[in-house]
């Protein structure tokens, strides 16, 4: 069936550089994506959503990027911190008559060296 | 500030008993959702509800099912849990900006 997939289960990045996570979906009909941090023992925490008609957005360090052609999302995080080591994952949403039906990714988990 | 609320974060029931998970949130959406978390899976979506009394299958409805008696308040029911079902569970609710809430998790192990 349709999914969201992520590329890298996990990926080790050194204090200060930037991440590149990402993501690939097979629904055309999604509008809406977000991606979501969770850390050990929490439930996943919003970070940054775009909308299907926009390319990119940029948050406070974070920019996501959505290349509608290849059916591809990329999460950025400029200067890593350790307080970014967490499991991050993308997620679309599909309006249907049903409505919104929210589907994830498998999550990528970053781990940031000091 | 938006709160969604699980009753219960870890609970060890035994195989065959019948568990309810139950879900608050006070923010009057329609859309609430319960998912289970397994590692490497990620995040799958087991049942969802865009209104009291409706209900909709996710990815991985079997085995469970679900309640929406009042607009607040989302139920995932394991009618005779089996050791499969050892997971954590994650409800959540959507407002209409589509910004998703989620609880803080419900760790279930059945033995």
């Amino acid at each position: 069936g349709e999914s969201v997939g992520l590329h890298l289960p996990t990926l080790s990045v050194q204090e200060g550089d930037n991440s590149i996570i990402n993501c690939a979906y097979s629904n055309s009909a999604s509008d809406y994506f977000i991606w979501y941090k969770q850390e050990s023992g929490k439930g996943p925490q919003f970070i940054i959503d775009i909308r299907s008609n926009m390319d990119k957005r940029q948050g406070q360090r974070v920019t996501v990027l959505l290349n509608k052609t290849v059916k591809h999302l990329s999460l950025q995080i400029a200067a890593t911190q350790p307080g970014d080591s967490a499991v991050y994952f993308c997620a679309e949403n599909r309006a249907n008559n049903a409505g919104n039906m929210l589907t994830f990714g498998g999550g990528t988990r970053l781990m940031v060296k000091p | 500030d938006v709160k969604v609320t699980q009753s219960s974060r870890y609970l060890v029931k035994r195989t065959g008993e019948k568990v309810f998970l139950e879900c608050v949130q006070d923010m009057d959406h329609e859309n609430m959702f319960w998912y289970r978390q397994d590692p490497g899976l990620g995040l799958r979506l087991i049942y969802f509800s865009y209104d009291v009394k409706m209900k909709e299958k996710g990815d991985i409805p079997e085995g469970y099912s679900v309640s929406r008696e009042k607009k607040e308040r989302f139920s995932l029911i394991l009618e005779s849990a089996s050791t499969n079902q050892t997971s954590m569970y994650l409800c959540a609710s959507l407002n209409r900006g589509n910004t998703i809430y989620f609880g803080e998790g419900s760790w279930l192990t059945v033995v």
